[in-house]
C-alpha cells in the first residue's frame, strides 16, 4: 500500500513569510500532484511533476520532485492570505491510475 | 470549458436511507473517479470508471458502488446509509486515464 506523508499538518504564519510543506514516501510515484482546496469546494490542481529532480515554478510557488520520486516539497515565498486553504500531495504510480492522496497541510496567513 | 460538475451539492439523509450522486465530467474526459473527504480520513479512493467499466476500486463496503454511461456522466450510489458515511464525496475527471485529475466542487452528504 503506498501512504504518503505531509508535514506539516497545520501551519499558521504571518503576510509575507516564507514557508515549506513536505510531501514524503518509501514508495516510487510516476508522477506527483499538488492541489489547494479551499473549504467546500474541491481540490483545484496547482502542478502535476513527473521526472525526479524537477522543479516548477507558478509565480509565488516552486515545486520540486525529489530524485528519487518518493518525496515532493512545496514552498511559498512571500505568503499572502490569499494563499490559505489545504494543501494536498497526491502521488500516482504506474499503471494504475489511481491516485493516493496525503492527508494534507492546512495553511492560514495572517493580514 | 466548463469544469466537473457535481448534484446535489448538499444532501441530508437519515441512516438506513440510500442516495445517489451524480457526475458530469469535463467536456471529452472519459475517465472518472471518486472519492470520500472525511477531517480524519483525508481523501480516500473509491473508485474509478472508464468507458463505462470500472477499472479501479478502493477498499469500501460494497454499499457503495457506482456507474458510467455512455456520455461519460457516472454516478455513485450509497445504499443503507451508516452515520459514519457523511463526509464531502469529490469526482474528478480526466482525459483519456492519465494521471492528472481535475476535480469537481463535491457533494455534502450528512447522515443523521
Amino acid at each position: 500500500t503506498q501512504l504518503l506523508e505531509q508535514s506539516p499538518q497545520f501551519l499558521s504564519i504571518q503576510e509575507g513569510e516564507n514557508l515549506t510543506v513536505y510531501c514524503n514516501s518509501s514508495s516510487v510515484f510516476s508522477s506527483l500532484q499538488w492541489y489547494r482546496q479551499e473549504p467546500g469546494e474541491g481540490p483545484v490542481l496547482l502542478v502535476t511533476v513527473v521526472t525526479g529532480g524537477e522543479v516548477k515554478k507558478l509565480k509565488r510557488l516552486t515545486f520540486q520532485f525529489g530524485d528519487a520520486r518518493k518525496d515532493s516539497s512545496l514552498h511559498i515565498t512571500a505568503a499572502q492570505p490569499g494563499d490559505t486553504g489545504l494543501y494536498l500531495c497526491a502521488g500516482a504510480g504506474g499503471s494504475n491510475y489511481k491516485l493516493t492522496f496525503g492527508k494534507g497541510t492546512l495553511l492560514t496567513v495572517n493580514p | 470549458k466548463a469544469g466537473v460538475t457535481q448534484t446535489p451539492r448538499y444532501l441530508i439523509k437519515t441512516r438506513g436511507q440510500q442516495v445517489t450522486l451524480s457526475c458530469s465530467p469535463i467536456s471529452g474526459h472519459r475517465s472518472v473517479s471518486w472519492y470520500q473527504q472525511t477531517p480524519g480520513q483525508g481523501l480516500q479512493f473509491l473508485f474509478e470508471y472508464f468507458s463505462e467499466t470500472q477499472r479501479n476500486k478502493g477498499n469500501f463496503p460494497g454499499r457503495f458502488s457506482g456507474r458510467q454511461f455512455s456520455n461519460s456522466r457516472s454516478e455513485m450510489n450509497v445504499s443503507t446509509l451508516e452515520l459514519g458515511d457523511s463526509a464531502l464525496y469529490l469526482c474528478a475527471s480526466s482525459l483519456f486515464r492519465a494521471e492528472t485529475q481535475y476535480f469537481g466542487p463535491g457533494t455534502r452528504l450528512t447522515v443523521l
